[in-house]
């Protein structure tokens, strides 16, 4: 079966320090995977996706950016914090057509 | 285009009375419609799927939903709430195809459920 790992849990950042999330997938192939944020009492924000390695599309302009090293992971990264990318990170795959599975998150706040 | 309305922000009941949950919908191609939960600090379960087969959907823990075009909603019920379901539940719609098949979420509705 299928799992969906997000490392680290929570994290706590100073402003202008650098980031990266981690998300791997794992028991499929060339998933199509996303990065979601959810800031405290909203919807979900769809950040990037990615329909294959090295494939990144970016659904709004912001501080973070995204890359795809490896068929199953997906990193989000930010070279300096701001307050306002304080939330929580969601990834999630899709296999063609099949449902989007998300993965546990990561609660970040920036300092 | 696509986009969620979530009509409830917030939902209250008391254990043991019905749960209804409301969407509507609008897309510009044959959707495809999803509820998921979030419990606190948790990530998304997914709780039922329509994806043009039966129009009543069954899922997870006793939910259901049922897809009506005509009136373009999509709302999720349940007979008897459960202390468990207090959550936070969202709908979300698709296109029926695609290649990155971007989800559109709702703003979410807060079930609290009371003794």
């Amino acid at each position: 079966s299928q799992t969906i790992h997000q490392w680290p849990a929570t994290l706590v950042q100073p402003v202008g320090s650098p980031l990266s999330l981690e998300c791997t997938v794992e028991g499929t192939s060339n998933p199509n995977l996303y990065w979601y944020r959810q800031a405290a009492g909203r919807g979900l924000q769809l950040l990037f996706y990615s329909v294959g390695i090295g494939q990144i599309s970016s659904e709004v302009p912001q501080n973070l950016s995204a890359s795809r090293p490896q068929d199953r992971q997906f990193i989000l990264s930010s070279k300096k914090l701001l307050l306002s990318d304080s939330g929580f990170y969601l990834c999630a795959w899709r296999e063609k057509l099949e449902t989007q599975y998300f993965g546990p998150g990561t609660r970040l706040l920036v300092l | 285009a696509q986009s969620v309305t979530q009509l409830d922000s917030h939902v209250s009941v008391s254990e043991g009375t019905p749960v209804l949950l409301r969407c509507n919908y609008s897309s510009s191609y044959s959707p495809s419609l999803f509820w998921y939960v979030q419990h606190p600090n948790k990530g998304l379960q997914l709780l039922l799927k329509y994806t043009s087969a039966a129009t009543l959907v069954k899922g997870i823990n006793g939910f259901e939903a049922e897809f009506k075009k005509s009136e373009t909603s999509f709302h999720l019920t349940k007979p008897s709430a459960h202390m468990s379901d207090a959550a936070e539940y969202f709908c979300v719609v698709t296109p029926l195809t695609g290649t990155a098949s971007k989800l559109t979420f709702g703003t979410g509705t807060r079930l609290q459920v009371t003794l």
